[in-house]
């Protein structure tokens, strides 16, 4: 099992609407969550930290379901300007503060 | 915040050469720096990590004989890919460790390498 999963997309909705997004992680005794967003030939930019039950910060909301080891990421009324890819990242378990990342999910929204 | 320059953005190579990839953080200063490698539609993977003035560390199955690092000073890291070839053609991005204690990364803009 990879350690990070998620659903490669994409997610094509239209402007306004609400879309979710999981991410899966293999380790059970990882503590920090992140949420990236990445545009095309960019580099990945910090959207949202996850360190307890969830998140919110505006339209996005990140929850964390430790049981069944899953992270989601919920974006309200969504803008032209959400496309991006948004990457799912844990952190290693080595006390090195390196991360690890998901491949992503494709997110385009349409006017 | 802190800022993290690369150059080139992009550089197009021949086969067999080789390709240095600069990583500078311009208002702070790294004592440690990550090399990471993206091909389209995969995630980031982390290749090595720099160390000022140590020889840097690299993950497992990447050839540190191929991609050399030099981390030179406080501010600047580099990247050689020797004997470039077209499976070398990516995305790779260096990032700076942020706050002390935390996950907080700064990233560079990324440098496109294409080997023909």
């Amino acid at each position: 099992r990879k350690e990070v999963e998620q659903d490669p997309g994409p997610f094509n909705v239209p402007e306004g609407a609400t879309v979710a997004f999981n991410c899966t992680y293999s380790n059970s005794a990882s503590q920090s969550f992140f949420w990236y967003r990445q545009d095309c030939r960019k580099e990945p930019k910090l959207l949202m930290s996850v360190y307890s039950s969830g998140n919110e910060d505006g339209r996005f909301t990140a929850q964390l379901n430790r049981a069944s080891q899953y992270i989601s990421l919920l974006i309200r009324d969504s803008k032209l300007s959400d496309s991006a890819t948004y990457l799912c990242v844990v952190p290693r378990m080595d006390s090195s503060y390196k991360l690890i990342f998901g491949s992503g999910t494709r997110l385009l929204v349409r006017p | 915040g802190a800022v993290v320059s690369q150059h080139p953005s992009w550089v197009i190579c021949k086969s067999g050469t080789s390709v240095k990839i600069e990583c500078r953080s311009l208002d702070f200063q790294a004592t440690t720096m990550f090399w990471y490698r993206q091909f389209p539609k995969q995630s980031l993977m982390l290749m090595a990590t720099s160390n000022e003035g140590s020889k840097a560390t690299y993950e497992q199955g990447v050839e540190k004989d191929k991609f050399l690092i030099n981390h030179a000073s406080l501010t600047l890291s580099t990247l050689t890919v020797t004997s470039a070839h077209p499976e070398d053609s990516s995305f790779y991005i260096c990032s700076a460790p942020g706050t002390s204690g935390t996950y907080e990364q700064y990233f560079g803009p990324g440098t496109r390498l294409t080997v023909t």
